[in-house]
């Protein structure tokens, strides 16, 4: 079974230094795509970035940047520059090979930007 | 960007009472659509998977009968919860995808639903 891991309890981060989410996954696939959202207290979904598993750079998107590593399996988001609209719960995703290619998610980690 | 909008995003009705939830594509066609329901501070179920013009795939433990969905067209699918209990009173999120699997998920703002 594929399985993604966050562990990482809430975290307080000062605003404009830079947090790192960690996501570990777990599948025997050897295609595969990895996604970040962001889900705010309002709760919309909203997606940041994506890493494909044959993607050979690191992807980036403005602020985010996703620390692929492959043979460890980890996907860990970097946000830097924190903001305070950055505060929300945040997703890793994988997605899976059958099941019309649904996504399974995290449980989710909770960043809380402060002044 | 590609945009989902989801409809209500809030209902408050008595048990007993029918919902219909509504997921929109505004500006791409999406042959598979999702449904999720999110308790707080946890996270996304998926539910169901709805494909245009086919019926819906329902995981393990999701009464097809309770959830009826429908994906009518390429830009429009709904969830109806029926007969809505207490304990149905949830989040409810669809999402859709563009096109190749490598295609991030889009998904709608979210339904609140409380049965009182």
């Amino acid at each position: 079974a594929q399985k993604i891991t966050q562990t990482q309890p809430g975290m307080f981060v000062q605003e404009k230094e830079a947090v790192t989410l960690d996501c570990t996954y777990d599948t025997s696939d050897q295609s595969y795509g990895l996604f970040w959202y962001k889900q705010p207290s309002s709760g919309e979904m909203i997606f940041l970035i994506y890493q494909g598993s044959y993607d050979e750079q690191n992807a980036t998107e403005g602020r985010y940047s996703l620390n692929f590593q492959k043979a460890r399996k980890s996907a860990n988001l970097v946000i830097s520059a924190s903001q305070l609209g950055d505060s929300a719960m945040y997703f890793c995703a994988m997605r899976e090979s059958y099941g019309n290619n649904r996504l399974a998610f995290g449980k989710g980690n909770q960043v809380v930007v402060i002044p | 960007g590609a945009v989902v909008s989801q409809h209500p995003s809030r209902v408050i009705c008595k048990s007993g009472t029918s919902v219909k939830i509504e997921c929109r594509s505004l500006d791409f066609q999406a042959t598979t659509m999702f449904w999720y329901r999110q308790f707080p501070k946890q996270s996304l179920m998926l539910m169901a998977t709805s494909n245009e013009g086919s019926k819906a795939t329902y995981e393990q433990g999701v009464e097809k009968d309770k959830f009826l969905i429908n994906h009518a067209s390429l830009t429009l699918s709904t969830l109806t919860v029926t007969s809505a209990h207490p304990e149905d009173s949830s989040f409810y999120i669809c999402s859709a995808r563009e096109g190749m699997s490598n295609q991030p998920q889009h998904f709608g703002d979210g339904t609140r639903l409380s049965i009182l």
